[in-house]
């Protein structure tokens, strides 16, 4: 059973706009979240987090959105560049113990 | 620089023979982990340590095991390797909320 879901496999966005990553998880337990990016080839990089006390943490380009009520997180990437084309994980934690319980990941592709 | 170190980063072995991936880390973090990336199913945790000699089970933990005898040190041991167990693996590291995570280990059980 898949604890963290995230829907949709892939997502373009034409470069400039904003690229919108969304995540679900089933476990009230949860209450640490965060987002990775990987290139192929390379270990996943941290990208932002956000505990289950805030609903919103922001960092340059990147916001993190947390809906508790609907069990919802979302990655917003405002403007988008073609740099930014990777594949995006989100990952939940119960507790901040030493679970982390990831997503199946969402491929972006940002086109110039 | 900091750095988590893998090896081997590819290897092909065959059923049944034991095999070890060894991961190293030079940031002095208490936490480590391995991971497995699979095609549709993301990262799986296997095993994770909080500190040395402590070990706990992840996600997915059957069909190998782990040791922390030293902080720098967390190998994969994965006694009878089986087809099913041919995956992308990556060790990681933690402090506060940020995972460093290692390049990444090809495996492949014919």
């Amino acid at each position: 059973d898949q604890q963290v879901k995230q829907n949709s496999p892939s997502l373009s966005v034409q470069e400039g706009r904003i690229s919108i990553l969304n995540c679900d998880y089933t476990n009230s337990m949860f209450d640490y979240f965060l987002w990775y990016k990987k290139y192929p080839a390379e270990g996943p990089t941290f990208l932002i987090s956000i505990s289950s006390i805030k609903d919103k943490n922001e960092d340059g380009r990147f916001t993190v959105f947390l809906n508790k009520s609907a069990k919802h997180l979302s990655l917003h990437i405002v403007p988008s560049q073609p740099g930014d084309s990777a594949v995006y994980f989100c990952a939940a934690s119960p507790n901040q113990g030493g679970k982390l319980i990831f997503g199946q990941g969402t491929e972006l592709s940002v086109k110039p | 620089e900091a750095q988590v170190t893998q090896n081997p980063r590819y290897l092909i072995t065959v059923t049944g023979k034991k095999l070890t991936v060894t991961c190293s880390q030079n940031m002095n973090h208490e936490y480590m982990s391995w991971y497995r990336q699979d095609p549709g199913l993301g990262l799986r945790q296997i095993y994770y340590s909080m500190n040395v000699e402590v070990t706990d089970k992840g996600d997915v933990p059957e069909g190998y095991k782990v040791s922390r005898k030293e902080k720098r040190n967390f190998p994969l041991i994965l006694e009878s390797p089986s087809p099913n167990q041919t995956s992308l693996y990556f060790c990681a590291t933690r402090r506060g909320n940020t995972i460093y995570f290692g390049e990444g280990s090809w495996l492949t059980v014919v």
